[in-house]
C-alpha cells in the first residue's frame, strides 16, 4: 500500500497562473515533508520542505502547505513559468524512514 | 504487490570491505536508478539504467559500480567503501522512463562506513 500518494499523474497550467501539486500520506508518524523537482535526463533536486510543526513554508515562488489532520500537503507555484515544467516528487519521512510519492508531471504552457 | 525491494535496510561496514546493495523490481520497468540522500544535499543520482546492459553515470558515480544483467535487478556495488559513502540510498524504477511520473522508490538502505 502506498504511504505517499500523488494522485494526479500530470498537470498543465498556463504561464503566469498558479500551479498546485497535491500529495496525500497515510502514516501519521511522518514528521518531515519534502518536494523534489526532476528535469528530463537529470536526477531529482530538492525544492522545499516543511516540518510537521508548521503548516506553511514559503521560498520565493514556492509555498508548501501542510494539513496534518487531513494528511495532505500541497505545493503552490506562483506565478508558474515554463522553466517549472518538470516532474515533482513529494516525500515524507520520520526517523530512519523515508518514502517518496510516484511523481506529478507539471507542464507550464507559454 | 508492485514494489521495489532493496536489501539490506541497514548496513554497518568497515572501510575497504566490498559490499553490494541489491535492488529488485517486479513491475517490468525498463528504467532503474540509484540515489543517495544526504542532509543539506538532497537526493543525488549515482547511476541509472535505461534498459538491460545499458547503464549511465549520474551526478555522483565515483566509488560506485552498477550492473543490469536482467531487467528486474539493479545492484549497487561499492568495491572499497569509504566513510564519505555513509548515506541513505534509494533505488527507484519508472514505468514511463526517466522523464515522466510513475516512479516507484524502494524503502531505502542506510549505510554506515566506519
Amino acid at each position: 500500500d502506498q504511504q505517499v500518494k500523488q494522485n494526479s499523474p500530470s498537470l498543465s497550467v498556463q504561464e503566469g497562473r498558479i500551479s498546485i501539486l497535491n500529495c496525500d500520506y497515510t502514516n501519521s508518524m511522518f514528521d518531515y515533508f519534502l518536494w523534489y523537482k526532476k528535469y528530463p535526463a537529470e536526477g531529482p533536486t530538492f525544492l522545499i520542505s516543511i516540518s510537521s510543526i508548521k503548516d506553511k513554508n514559503e521560498d520565493g515562488r514556492f509555498t508548501v502547505f501542510l494539513n496534518k489532520s487531513a494528511k495532505h500537503l500541497s505545493l503552490h507555484i506562483v506565478p508558474s513559468q515554463p522553466g517549472d515544467s518538470a516532474v515533482y516528487f513529494c516525500a515524507a519521512s520520520y526517523g530512519q524512514n523515508f518514502v517518496f510519492g510516484p511523481g506529478t508531471r507539471l507542464s507550464v504552457l507559454p | 504487490e508492485a514494489q521495489v525491494t532493496q536489501n539490506p535496510r541497514y548496513l554497518i561496514t568497515v572501510t575497504g570491505k566490498k559490499l553490494t546493495v541489491t535492488c529488485s523490481q517486479n513491475m517490468n520497468h525498463e528504467y532503474m536508478s540509484w540515489y543517495r540522500q544526504d542532509p543539506g544535499l538532497g537526493l543525488r543520482q549515482i547511476y541509472y539504467s535505461m534498459n538491460v546492459e545499458v547503464t549511465d553515470k549520474g551526478d555522483v558515480p565515483e566509488g560506485y559500480k552498477v550492473s543490469r544483467k536482467e531487467k528486474r535487478n539493479f545492484p549497487l556495488i561499492l568495491e572499497s567503501p569509504s566513510p564519505n559513502q555513509t548515506s541513505l540510498y534509494f533505488c527507484a524504477s519508472s514505468l514511463y522512463g526517466s522523464d515522466n511520473y510513475g516512479y516507484t522508490f524502494g524503502s531505502g538502505t542506510r549505510l554506515t562506513v566506519v
